[in-house]
């Protein structure tokens, strides 16, 4: 079973739109860490947030939201009025123990690609 | 201006060829890691890094070899025993510790035939 699922591969939508990026996770650990990256066409990740378990408050950052819900294991991400810049792969990535004594592994689901169409 | 440098941006190299990857980051992060990336896919670990001088395998570290020397040096080489080593392979780095963001390099693309 794949520890965090994108289950959309790709999405489009018109400027302008709102539209909302879904990810699921799995584990089975208390303290644990959840990422947005997002990849433009040039290929490098650029960090979007971090939210760490214990907090399930929402936040918003300008066009950008995030909606953490514990009972589902989902952290949500939101673009409200969609545009062209926005367009780039989303990835979802859960840091949780794993190596060993402070150790944690990040893992990532397969990205969500977004089409912002002017 | 910190942050991470990989070279170079595209690699082409024949079958059954060695061929290592650089990467360097001046944000004196302790931690550094290796991950690949094919089309439609995540990222997957193929080594990191939490000291000089120690490396770990990650998901997929067949085929492929690191060293650690320096702190802000973490190059990857890949080994003509690596079945399929065309892919896009990107470097990261970051403090110790889950709670922190990895931070990426602009990534390599490497073809080989």
């Amino acid at each position: 079973a794949q520890k965090v699922t994108q289950a959309q591969t790709e999405i489009s939508v018109v400027e302008k739109e709102d539209v909302t990026l879904d990810c699921v996770y799995e584990t089975r650990d208390t303290t644990y860490y959840l990422f947005w990256y997002k990849q433009p066409p040039s290929g490098e990740l650029v960090f979007l947030i971090r939210r760490n378990s214990f907090d399930e408050q929402n936040e918003i950052s300008g066009r950008y939201s995030w909606n953490f819900q514990k009972s589902t294991s989902s952290f949500n991400f939101t673009i409200t009025a969609s545009q062209v810049v926005d367009s780039a792969v989303y990835f979802c990535a859960l840091s949780e123990p794993s190596w060993g004594a402070g150790s944690y592994q990040l893992t990532f689901g397969k990205g969500t690609k977004l089409s912002v169409i002017p | 201006d910190g942050g991470i440098t990989q070279s170079p941006k595209y690699l082409f190299r024949k079958e059954g060829q060695n061929v290592t990857l650089s990467c360097e980051q001046n944000l004196n992060h302790d931690a550094m890691y290796w991950y690949r990336q094919d089309p439609g896919q995540g990222l997957r670990l193929i080594y990191y890094s939490q000291i000089v001088n120690d490396f770990q395998k990650g998901d997929i570290a067949e085929g492929y070899s690191v060293s650690r020397e320096k702190k802000e040096s973490f190059p990857l080489t890949v080994t003509s025993a690596q079945k399929n080593p065309t892919a896009f392979y990107l470097c990261a780095s970051s403090p110790l510790g889950g709670s922190y963001e990895q931070y990426f390099g602009p990534g390599t693309r490497l073809t080989v035939t």
